[in-house]
């Protein structure tokens, strides 16, 4: 198993831009998260899903889009970019019930100019 | 390198001692902790949870410790590596919804020295 893949893994964009990072999960997961992660300020939660088809805001959604098509997939959005939003983004995906043990993948480090 | 090690607590340890970071939480109603290892450039990976209902839980090499009286969660890693050497956070789940959201702290920088 491949576990959580996130593509792609370096990108740089100007202000206004757009792009879409894709998240794919191979373990069958019904939950899935979109972080970002900023220096001193740990993992902040942007959406997430609770199953395909599903989705809802976090902690800092303003500026990103999310949508899970498929269960194994799941996009993050920026329409507008702006330098604010250079980041780290971490997807991660878990289990329904049971444990909450999240499982991330490698991240991608977006800076916006 | 990676970013996300500035600004952090650190804690520096020689190889072979035992380590203990600290975290503190903020919601007395959560029902489940857990601490990630995050290496610079990785992802956080899962080291060991502990619910609520638990004082302490030993796995291989580390222990979690859960003082809910204070809120307060301990992670001790034994006879240190260099290859312990990470950024460790602590987070917790509030039982609100069944979402499964987790409430991540800022971390701790572990340096081993040889």
């Amino acid at each position: 198993n491949a576990g959580v893949t996130q593509t792609p893994k370096f990108r740089v964009l100007k202000t206004g831009q757009s792009m879409t990072l894709l998240c794919a999960q191979d373990m069958n997961h019904e939950y899935m998260y979109w972080y970002r992660q900023d220096p001193g300020m740990g993992l902040r939660l942007i959406h997430y899903s609770v199953g395909e088809g599903t989705t809802a805001k976090g902690e800092v959604p303003d500026g990103y889009n999310v949508s899970r098509l498929k269960k194994q997939n799941f996009l993050l959005g920026l329409e507008s970019a702006a330098p604010s939003q250079t980041s780290v983004y971490f997807c991660a995906s878990s289990y329904s019930g049971g444990g909450y043990e999240q499982y991330f993948g490698p991240g991608t480090r977006l800076t916006v100019t | 390198g990676e970013s996300v090690g500035l600004h952090l607590p650190t804690l520096s340890v020689q190889e072979g001692d035992n380590s203990i970071i600290n975290c503190a939480y903020s919601n007395s109603a959560s029902d489940y902790f857990i601490w990630y290892k995050q290496e610079s450039g990785k992802g956080p990976q899962f080291i060991i949870d502990i619910r609520s209902n638990m004082d302490k839980r030993q796995g291989q090499r580390v222990t979690v410790l859960l003082n809910k009286t204070v809120k307060h969660l301990s992670l001790q890693i034994a006879a240190t590596q260099p290859g312990d050497s990470a950024v460790y956070f602590c987070a917790e789940r509030s039982p609100r919804g069944a979402t499964n959201k987790l409430i991540f702290g800022t971390g701790t920088l572990l340096a081993v020295q040889p």
